[in-house]
């Protein structure tokens, strides 16, 4: 069965500092992998998607996520933090016959 | 454009009471998928299906129904509406199984 642990549910940085959620996966087979992001009062919204081929995804927004099989991770980065990136991230596994399976999320707060 | 839409976006119900929550799509998606997300929790799945007059159980399936008569709609129904199913609910629909989905805003339901 698959699983997904995001470490930490609340992160902080300094606007114009670097982003880094990180998440780790349980999958029997070649997952397919997403993050997600919910503004306050509004559903989730994809980021980026992990499905095949490339191993760096690049999303919206200007994050980017890695796909490191080895270690069974796929963290979320952003080179330099906005106020308007303040949010909560998902991320999300699949074995590709069944159901997406969501973390915990991580709520990242921007100090100016 | 395509969208999901769900109603009520609030309801305040008192125990014991029937609720249904609606959530209606217009993206042509077989897959509709119904979570509840509590603080510390993230999403958890209630229901799904994947196709007219197709229904299963997700992990926190007790106490909620749902049916599935058409593409587009895919109600939840709380039988009998306890406090601890106070939260925000969110439907979801997807085009292929395990691939990306699209969330609704969201009704938040209060079990006085």
């Amino acid at each position: 069965a698959q699983s997904v642990t995001q470490l930490g549910s609340h992160v902080s940085v300094s606007e114009g500092a670097l982003v880094l959620l990180r998440c780790n996966y349980s999958s029997s087979v070649p997952p397919y992998l997403f993050w997600y992001v919910q503004y306050p009062n509004q559903g989730l919204q994809l980021l980026l998607k992990y499905t095949t081929g490339a191993t760096l995804v690049k999303g919206i927004n200007g994050f980017e996520a890695e796909f490191k099989k080895s270690e069974t991770s796929f963290h979320l980065t952003k080179p330099s933090a906005h106020m308007s990136d303040a949010a909560e991230y998902f991320c999300a596994v699949t074995n590709r016959d069944d159901k997406i399976i969501f973390g915990k999320g991580t709520r990242l707060h921007i100090l100016p | 454009d395509a969208e999901i839409t769900q109603s009520p976006r609030h309801k305040i119900t008192e125990t014991g009471r029937q609720v249904t929550l609606a959530c209606h799509q217009t993206w042509n998606h077989n897959n509709m998928f119904w979570y509840r997300q509590d603080l510390g929790h993230g999403l958890r799945l209630i229901h799904y299906s994947y196709g007219v007059q197709d229904t299963n159980k997700g992990e926190v399936s007790d106490g909620y129904s749902v049916s599935r008569s058409n593409t587009e709609d895919l109600p939840l129904t709380l039988e009998s509406a306890a406090s601890s199913q106070t939260s925000v609910y969110f439907c979801a629909s997807s085009g292929q199984r395990s691939n990306e989905q699209f969330f609704g805003p969201g009704t938040r339901l209060t079990v006085l």
